[in-house]
This record gives structure tokens, sequence and C-alpha cells, in this order.
């Protein structure tokens, strides 16, 4: 499987501002996405990363809050927009390898906004 | 849509004893079904998978059977360890590879 990293581990913010997480491969893949895990809750799926093009978004979730680039096959980044509390969260990027349907996760990015 | 569905509840049992996870899943055609863990303080991990009607996934002593005809994908461990203590998620996948969780059932183990 493949090995994945996402920075920052973790970030306390304040209300109003805006975090980047990044997510990193260490081989091509063919799909890459991007989650949220809720204190307590299950991952609910935000967006599929496309490279070369505009996410994917699930329903509840806007490009204007969560902008997401994907430049290459190996590398994704999930903006945070404009901040409040209710998105202290941790953030998964999962990937999909060349082969299988087998999603596999990065660490995750644990977000406190204040 | 796609759902799943997980029972109610923290689930605390004995060491050795018998161990099962119920899930549950609403799907257009035949997703793939996947089992993933969340060991305290760790990322999340897949557990075992089934990609068609009556596949078994297996790993680490757990197990699941895919059954259409129920649309489970239950998991099972004959004789749980300490160290299985986790927070487990059953998944579908769908035709776009989009994930769809169940709620997590966190697993006590009691020495």
């Amino acid at each position: 499987s493949a090995v994945i990293s996402q920075k920052p581990s973790r970030d306390i913010c304040q209300r109003g501002t805006s975090l980047t997480i990044q997510c990193q491969v260490d081989s091509q893949v063919t799909m890459m996405f991007w989650y949220r895990q809720q204190p307590g809750q299950s991952l609910t799926l935000i967006a599929t990363a496309n490279q070369g093009s505009e996410a994917t978004y699930e329903s509840g979730f806007v490009i204007d809050k969560f902008p997401i680039s994907r430049p290459n096959l190996t590398f994704s980044t999930l903006t945070v927009s404009n901040m409040s509390p209710e998105d202290s969260s941790i953030y998964l990027c999962s990937v999909r390898g060349l082969v299988g349907d087998t999603q596999y996760f990065g660490p995750g990015t644990r977000l406190t906004v204040l | 849509g796609n759902s799943v569905t997980q029972m109610e509840g923290p689930v605390t049992l004995s060491e050795e004893a018998f161990l099962t996870i119920n899930c549950t899943y609403t799907a257009t055609g035949y997703p793939s079904l996947f089992w993933y863990v969340q060991y305290p303080g760790e990322g999340l991990q897949l557990l075992l998978k089934a990609t068609k009607a009556d596949d078994k996934g297996s790993n680490k002593g757990f197990e699941a059977t895919y059954r259409k005809e129920t649309t489970s994908f239950h998991l099972e461990k004959g004789s749980v360890q300490v160290s299985d203590s986790a927070v487990y998620f059953c998944a579908l996948s769908d035709l776009n590879n989009r994930l769809a969780f169940g709620k997590g059932n966190q697993v006590v183990v009691i020495p």
C-alpha cells in the first residue's frame, strides 16, 4: 500500500482564519479523496480531488469553504476557509492505488478552531 | 443513496470472548465492502474487504462474509485480545470509489 503523509498533523486556529492541509503520497495513485471526522463521529466524504481539474464535492460541501487542489498524481491540498469552531475535526486524505478499489488513509490532521 | 448501518453503542467484553459487530448496507448495484479499524491514537487502517457476494474477508483473526441476500457484512472474531480494543467502521464503496461509512463501534476488551 502507498505511504501517505499529511501536514500539519495538528493545529489550533482562530476563527475567521484559513488553514491549508497538504497530502503527499509516495507513489502515483488514481484517485485522492478528502474526508472529515467530527469529534466522536464517523467519516464523511468532503470531495474527490481530481488531477488537473476542479474537485467534485459532496452534498453539503462547497468549493468556497473547502477549496481543493491536485496539481499532480501524488499531491493534494485542502483548505478550510473562514473557520468557525464547528470546523474542529480531523481531516483525512485517502488514496486509491493503481490496482483494486481499496482506499488507504493518511494519518489525519487534527484541527481545533477557537 | 448508499448507506451503512452499524449496531448502536460501544461493545465491552472480556478477553477471549467472541466478538460480533453487525453491519448492514443499502446500495445500488454491487458495492465492495470494507471494515476499517482505528486504534487509540492511530490513523484509520484497512482491516479486511470483500468485493462480491459470498466472498469472505479475513485478517488478524477477524472475518466478515459478504451476504447479498441479507445485505450484511458482520464482523466476527472468535477470541478477542486487549490489543483489539479500537473503533471499528464498516464501509462500502460505490462505482466512483466514494466510501460511505457506518457510525463506528468502539470495542473495549477487558483483561
